[in-house]
């Protein structure tokens, strides 16, 4: 199946964690990556295979995988991480992405 | 450092063939390390993947946008391109090229495509 949900929109208090969640059938054979999004810019890609963070890219954003649930973790969130989140697998030929549905992480 | 720039035109007509161009620089578009692609955002809703095409020339596409949709790459310019046949109001988007390696990890800016008479 090539669709991976997200919950649409979560908060989270300053310097607190947040969970972010992705499900879907192709996480059970490849890691998502995650996506940052602020409003009028290009996506950024944040965590990408087991636990990766690309170069710039805060340790305090971590990802994890169980079954068919990809979870990105923000962990003493900032004000400038308030933005949407996007998770992005392949399907089962490995070549062709699908994104998922967008969280928008509101930081209070 | 690497950067992608899409340019083409920011209105299309209905019916007609949407032609944008992504150019690179601060690197090489010919690397078997990397695969080209074009994602698509229409306005306030989620980000859509369209198609990578990989160094050995293999394509690959949105099984929902697959038959209206071409990628190329012309390495003696640095560019690779998207075509997207026969569009609809619902082409309108921000477009996104950018560079993958095992994910998507360089995008451009985007650009506005709107489909309008």
């Amino acid at each position: 199946s090539s669709e991976l949900t997200q919950d649409p929109a979560v908060s989270v208090a300053l310097g607190q964690t947040v969970r972010i969640t992705c499900q879907g059938d192709s996480l059970r054979t490849y890691y998502a990556s995650w996506y940052q999004q602020k409003p009028g810019q290009a996506p950024v890609l944040v965590i990408y295979g087991k636990n990766n963070r690309p170069s710039g890219i805060p340790d305090r954003f971590s990802g994890s995988s169980s079954g068919n649930t990809a979870s990105l973790t923000i962990t003493g969130a900032q004000a400038e991480d308030e933005a949407d989140y996007y998770c992005n697998s392949r399907d089962s030929s490995g070549y062709r992405h699908f994104f998922g549905t967008g969280t928008k992480v509101t930081v209070l | 450092q690497l950067q992608l720039q899409e340019s083409g035109p920011g209105l299309v007509k209905p019916s007609e063939t949407l032609s944008l161009t992504c150019t690179v620089s601060g690197g090489p578009i010919s690397s078997s390390t990397y695969y080209w692609g074009w994602i698509r955002q229409p306005p306030g809703k989620g980000l859509e993947w369209i198609g990578s095409m990989y160094y050995s020339g293999s394509s690959y596409y949105n099984p929902s946008l697959k038959s209206r949709v071409t990628i190329s790459v012309d390495t003696s310019k640095n560019q690779f391109s998207l075509k997207v046949s026969s569009v609809t109001a619902a082409d309108t988007a921000i477009y996104y090229c950018a560079r993958g390696t095992s994910d998507f990890d360089y995008w451009g800016q985007g650009t506005l495509v709107t489909v309008s008479s």
